[in-house]
């Protein structure tokens, strides 16, 4: 079975700083998809991330940043330059070969961007 | 623009009385789901269909029932509702593999009285 643990329970960052959203993940598939998806308080999943298990260089989009320790199982999510409409739950989830191909989610971390 | 539509968006009901509430996306993907989302909980999935005709349970499918009988359409029907479902709900969909994300609709936000 797969699992993601997100264990922050809520994180606060200034304004312009950077923050790392900590996410480890457990599978005894070989070929996975690590995903990072935002939620602001309005309701909607919006992507934000990919990393394929076989990536050997790091995903980047923009200010986000995906942190993959394979040896580690670790998907750390990384925002540079914090702004305030960065304020939203995130969300790491997996999906592997079969499994209902669904994405399995961790439970979030609530970040809160200070001016 | 590509996007996954969902409705209603809000729905107050009671229990048992039937609602239907409709998906659809217009990227021509294989892959359709349902995912609920409950405080503390996460998301998880209701169920889910790999191509027309092809549906299967998730991990909490009680309760509900799904149909795919056009590749764009996923509707999320509850015969009779009950409080404990009252929840969020997102449909999702994606091409077949792993190594995309999946498009989540809006969310439908439901309460069952």
């Amino acid at each position: 079975a797969q699992k993601i643990t997100q264990t922050q329970p809520g994180m606060f960052v200034q304004e312009k700083e950077a923050v790392t959203l900590d996410c480890t993940y457990d599978t005894s598939d070989q070929s996975y998809g690590l995903f990072w998806y935002k939620q602001p308080s309005s309701g909607e999943m919006i992507f934000l991330i990919y990393q394929g298990s076989y990536d050997e260089q790091n995903a980047t989009e923009g200010r986000y940043s995906l942190n993959f320790q394979k040896a580690r199982k670790s998907a750390n999510l990384v925002i540079s330059a914090s702004q305030l409409g960065d304020s939203a739950m995130y969300f790491c989830a997996m999906r592997v070969t079969g499994a209902n191909s669904k994405l399995t989610f961790g439970k979030g971390i609530t970040l809160s961007v200070r001016p | 623009e590509a996007q996954v539509t969902q409705n209603p968006r809000y729905l107050i009901t009671v229990t048992g009385k039937k609602l239907t509430v409709t998906c659809s996306q217009n990227m021509n993907h294989e892959y359709m789901s349902w995912y609920r989302q409950d405080p503390g909980l996460g998301l998880r999935q209701i169920y889910y269909s790999m191509n027309v005709e092809v549906t299967d349970k998730g991990d909490v499918p009680e309760g509900y029932k799904v149909s795919r009988k056009e590749k764009r359409n996923f509707p999320l029907i509850l015969e009779s509702p009950s409080p404990n479902q009252t929840s969020l709900y997102f449909c999702a969909s994606s091409p077949g593999t792993i190594y995309n994300e999946q498009f989540f609709g809006p969310g439908t936000r439901l309460t069952v009285l």
